[in-house]
C-alpha cells in the first residue's frame, strides 16, 4: 500500500514568494496532521484535520500560514509570502481517527533565501 | 503542562553493543499514549511503536524491547546486539487524553559503529 504521498520534496524559493505544499494521506485514514521540524524547535504540530475539518491550528505560526484539506485525499500547506526563517522540513502525516499512531510522507525540505 | 525529555542527546555505541535510549514524559491527564519514532539518515519518520497509559506491559520486537514505568513516568527503548543500520535519530513522543497532538522529545542521535 502506498504510504503518505507529498511534493515536492525540496523546494527553494526566495523571500516573498508563495509556497504551496502538498500532502496525499494514506487511503482510509481520515486524520491529517502538518507538523515542521527544524534544529532549533524540533517537531511542532502546525494543524491537524479531522474528516477534512480543521480541529486544531494553535500551532499555525502566524497569518502568513494556511491550510486547507478539500477532500479525503488531498491537503495543502501554502506560506505567502515566505521568510527565510520558514526554512525547514515540513511533513504530513497521517491516521486512522480511532487509532493513535500516525504514518508520516517522506517530508518536503523548504529553502527561503 | 505536558513534556518529553530524552536526556541523552548523542549516543555512540559499536556493534553488537546494546544501548538503551531514555525518555521521560509529564502529564496530568490519566489516559495517554507514549510513541518511539525513527529517523533515519533519509529523513523520513518511522514509526515503532505506541504504548497506552494503562499497559504497563514491556514489550519486545526482535532486537528492540521497550519498559515503560509509569512510577517513574519512564518510556524506555532498547536495541539489543546493536547494528549499523540501527544509527539514527530516535524520538519519544506524547498524546494526552483526547487531544491528537503529538508532544516530542528533541530526540536521541544513535551512532552504531561498526
Amino acid at each position: 500500500d502506498a504510504g503518505v504521498i507529498q511534493s515536492p520534496r525540496h523546494e527553494v524559493t526566495e523571500m516573498g514568494q508563495e509556497v504551496t505544499l502538498r500532502c496525499k494521506p494514506i487511503s482510509g485514514h481520515n486524520s491529517l496532521f502538518w507538523y515542521r521540524q527544524t534544529m532549533m524547535r524540533g517537531l511542532e504540530l502546525l494543524i491537524y484535520f479531522n474528516n477534512n475539518v480543521p480541529i486544531d491550528d494553535s500551532g499555525m505560526p502566524e497569518d502568513r500560514f494556511s491550510a486547507k484539506m478539500p477532500n479525503a485525499s488531498f491537503s495543502t500547506l501554502k506560506i505567502q509570502p515566505s521568510e527565510p526563517r520558514d526554512s525547514a522540513v515540513y511533513f504530513c502525516a497521517s491516521s486512522l481517527s480511532d487509532r493513535r499512531e500516525q504514518y508520516f510522507g517522506p517530508g518536503t525540505r523548504l529553502t527561503v533565501t | 503542562a505536558q513534556k518529553v525529555t530524552q536526556a541523552q542527546t548523542e549516543i555512540s555505541v559499536v556493534e553488537k553493543e546494546d544501548v538503551t535510549l531514555d525518555c521521560v514524559y509529564e502529564t496530568r491527564d490519566t489516559t495517554y499514549y507514549l510513541f518511539w519514532y525513527k529517523q533515519p539518515p533519509s529523513g523520513e519518520l518511522v514509526f515503532l511503536i505506541r504504548r497506552n497509559s494503562f499497559d504497563e506491559q514491556n514489550e519486545i520486537s526482535g532486537r528492540y524491547s521497550w519498559n515503560f514505568q509509569k512510577s517513574t513516568s519512564s518510556f524506555n527503548f532498547t536495541i539489543t546486539a546493536s547494528q549499523v543500520v540501527d544509527s539514527a535519530v530516535y524520538f519519544c513522543a506524547l498524546q494526552a487524553g483526547n487531544n491528537r497532538k503529538l508532544i516530542w522529545g528533541l530526540g536521541t542521535s544513535l551512532a552504531v559503529n561498526p
